[in-house]
């Protein structure tokens, strides 16, 4: 069974920046499998940020930026402002249908 | 704008069947994959399958095999995504997703709380 790991938790002071990474337990993760990062704020449905690695949205903002960082996918807020704290779903494609996603990571801004 | 407007919410009893529409509004669904994606009460997302939209064909998961349907009606430009059998694990909101050919996710709904209570 593919399981994809993020970071439970992570604390950043507003301004700070942060990575948020997500790995697979099948090996290291490459532009294959296509990394999707997503925002949900409490009560609200996800919210696309990042697609295939490293391209944005027209809505997502400029902070936020995707990579791969050593055989991770990683998804990097600087200059984080307050509305940024919320839960964040990675998503890596694994062929077929097999899509799976990560157990998200909850973000404080404090 | 485009807006995915999925149905309301269901209270269904453990045994049964629930369906539930996803419908395109400002877009087409026409050369787009529509992936179902379910969230338990305070857990993460679940992927469960998808709908290629053009092609009319469905692919899903290994745990929904035999009781996850995807449809599509192209007159109201509306996915419908059936599942049965419900149990008390299946309680969750369900989402659809749009994606582009490519892993190009971008518009999701607003989510249906599907309640499964004797």
């Amino acid at each position: 069974q593919t399981v994809v790991t993020q970071e439970p938790s992570l604390t950043v002071s507003p301004g700070g920046t942060v990575t948020l990474t997500c790995t697979s337990n099948t090996g290291a993760v490459t532009s294959g499998n296509c990394p999707n990062w997503f925002q949900q704020k409490p009560g609200q449905p996800p919210r696309a940020l990042i697609y295939c690695t490293s391209n944005k949205h027209s809505w997502t903002p400029a902070r936020f930026s995707g990579s791969l960082l050593g055989g991770k996918a990683a998804l990097t807020l600087s200059g984080v402002q307050p509305e940024d704290e919320a839960e964040y779903f990675c998503l890596l494609y694994f062929g077929g249908a097999d899509w799976v996603f990560g157990r998200g990571t909850k973000l404080t801004v404090l | 704008q485009v807006q995915l407007v999925q149905s309301g919410a269901e209270v269904k009893k453990p045994g049964a069947s629930v369906k539930v529409s996803c419908k395109a509004s400002g877009s087409t669904f026409s050369d787009y994959y529509i992936h179902w994606v379910r969230q338990a009460p305070g857990q993460g997302l679940e992927y469960m399958g998808v709908l290629y939209y053009n092609a009319d064909t469905t692919s899903r998961t290994q745990k929904f095999h035999g009781r996850l349907t995807m449809t599509r009606d192209t007159s109201t430009n509306t996915v419908y995504m059936e599942l049965s059998s419900l149990t008390s694990d299946d309680m969750a909101v369900y989402y659809c997703a749009r994606e582009h050919h490519g892993g190009f996710f971008d518009y999701w709904g607003q989510g249906t709380l599907v309640t499964v209570s004797s």
